[in-house]
């Protein structure tokens, strides 16, 4: 079962920033929270991931609570390209089984002009 | 560089027929995944390799599925006795390391409509 929980939808105007919040309140200390996005007829994309600290990179920015219970992608300035499925996965990458990614039903991102 | 490829990326199968699915990872990646996505729906973990053993393959449906990866690379996933149920998007992901250490890439995937 996945171990996240995101809002199911959520809009966006075009050129704004995009925050989509995931919470995962039963993390471990060993996990990771994983973002993926996946564009209609496309398999998911990788976008960023992070322990404990807040990651960026060219995509996007991922900011992780204290407490790490929750995060928050963010997308700085959404275009149309950026309407997709986003996944917010915790994945323990080491260790037993751990390589299986766990998908839940994501938020479906919809940027509008 | 090149990602990883699968091919074909739409499958049309009758009930009873025998489809084979085929993934190219990225060059060099160790592990590589089959993924089962249905409609509306997360992909959900179907097998895992360690360049050509099979270390997981719990997540396979039933008997009629069977993936192989003979030498470490080229993977392919088929499917037996066709069933609509069967009807999905099948993905493939690599990763660099071992034991799902490293982050999960995906290609394309192949849509599979059994009629």
């Amino acid at each position: 079962d996945a171990k996240t929980t995101q809002p199911p939808s959520m809009d966006c105007a075009e050129g704004r920033a995009a925050n989509l919040p995931c919470n995962h309140s039963t993390i471990s200390g060993n996990e990771y929270v994983y973002w993926y996005r996946q564009i209609h007829s496309q398999g998911p994309q990788y976008i960023i991931h992070g322990l404990k600290n807040n990651e960026t990179n060219e995509m996007a920015s991922l900011i992780i609570t204290e407490d790490r219970k929750s995060s928050t992608l963010i997308l700085p300035h959404a275009t149309l390209r950026d309407t997709a499925v986003y996944y917010c996965i915790v994945w323990g990458r080491y260790g037993g089984s751990n390589y299986k990614l766990t998908f839940g039903k994501g938020t479906l991102l919809t940027v509008n002009p | 560089g090149a990602g990883v490829s699968q091919s074909p990326r739409y499958k049309v199968a009758k009930r009873g027929q025998d489809v084979a699915l085929r993934c190219d990872p990225i060059s060099g990646h160790v592990s590589l995944f089959w993924y089962q996505q249905a409609l509306g729906q997360g992909p959900e973990f179907l097998t895992y390799f360690q360049n050509e053993a099979q270390l997981d393959k719990s997540g396979l449906p039933s008997d009629r599925f069977f993936a192989e990866r003979p030498e470490g690379s080229v993977s392919t996933l088929k499917i037996q006795r066709t069933q609509q149920e069967d009807s999905a998007v099948y993905l493939c992901a690599s990763s660099l390391g071992i034991a799902g250490g490293d982050t999960q890439y995906f290609g394309p995937g192949t849509r599979l409509t059994v009629l």
